[in-house]
């Protein structure tokens, strides 16, 4: 079964628009971890986020937020006023402790139009 | 900069020929990864290591052997090379903030392998 699901393949926006990017996990496991990256058209992999199952507490850096909600199993991105700099493919990861393997969505891809 | 460099950065090769790609890192982790990336697919684990001569297989490891005879090298070789192999591949480390065994770091990678084979 698919750990993390992220249904959006491919995401468009104009400039200045705010956008969620959604990630769905599966786990049996009380303590684990999520993750964000992001791969611009460069190809790096970039970290973003790291959260822990017992911090739901949100996140915003910047333009970017991050909506943790256990009940959901959810733990959806927003970028707000977006910008082209943003177009990227975005991954949203589970990380199990102990074994300390690593479950990647599909990833979403956004593109940014200016 | 988490000090991770894969080599070959490009490589291209026949069916059948054996490849072997590189990992290294400066910075002494304990644990490092392999991925690969394909359109459609994200990124799948192939193998993994918790230490020098401990590795383990990912959910898509048939085709791939590792090993790990150094803390700073983790090797990746597919023996006879298929099709099905070309990707992008990545070499990853986990960096853990507390060094405890239930601490998960995040994932740093590499700047990624492509392999094209004919």
């Amino acid at each position: 079964a698919q750990k993390v699901t992220q249904a959006q393949t491919e995401i468009s926006v104009v400039e200045k628009e705010d956008v969620t990017l959604d990630c769905v996990y599966e786990t049996r496991d009380t303590t684990y971890y999520l993750f964000w990256y992001k791969q611009p058209p460069s190809g790096e992999l970039v970290f973003l986020i790291r959260r822990n199952s017992f911090d739901e507490q949100n996140e915003i850096s910047g333009r970017y937020s991050w909506n943790f909600q256990k009940s959901t199993s959810s733990f959806n991105f927003t970028i707000t006023a977006s910008q082209v700099v943003d177009s990227a493919v975005y991954f949203c990861a589970l990380s199990e402790a102990p074994g300390n393997q690593f479950y990647f969505g599909t990833g979403t891809s956004l593109t940014v139009i200016p | 900069d988490a000090g991770i460099t894969q080599s070959p950065r490009h490589k291209v090769t026949e069916t059948g020929t054996p490849v072997t790609l590189r990992c290294h890192q400066t910075e002494n982790h304990r644990y490092m990864y392999w991925y690969r990336q394909d359109p459609g697919h994200g990124l799948r684990l192939i193998h993994y290591s918790y230490g020098v001569k401990d590795t383990d297989k990912g959910e898509v490891s048939d085709g791939y052997s590792v090993s790990r005879s150094k803390t700073e090298d983790f090797l990746l070789t597919l023996e006879s090379a298929t099709s099905s192999q070309t990707s992008v591949y990545f070499c990853a480390i986990s960096v853990h903030t507390s060094g405890g065994a239930l601490d998960t770091g995040e994932l740093f990678f590499g700047e990624g392998s492509r392999l094209t084979v004919l």
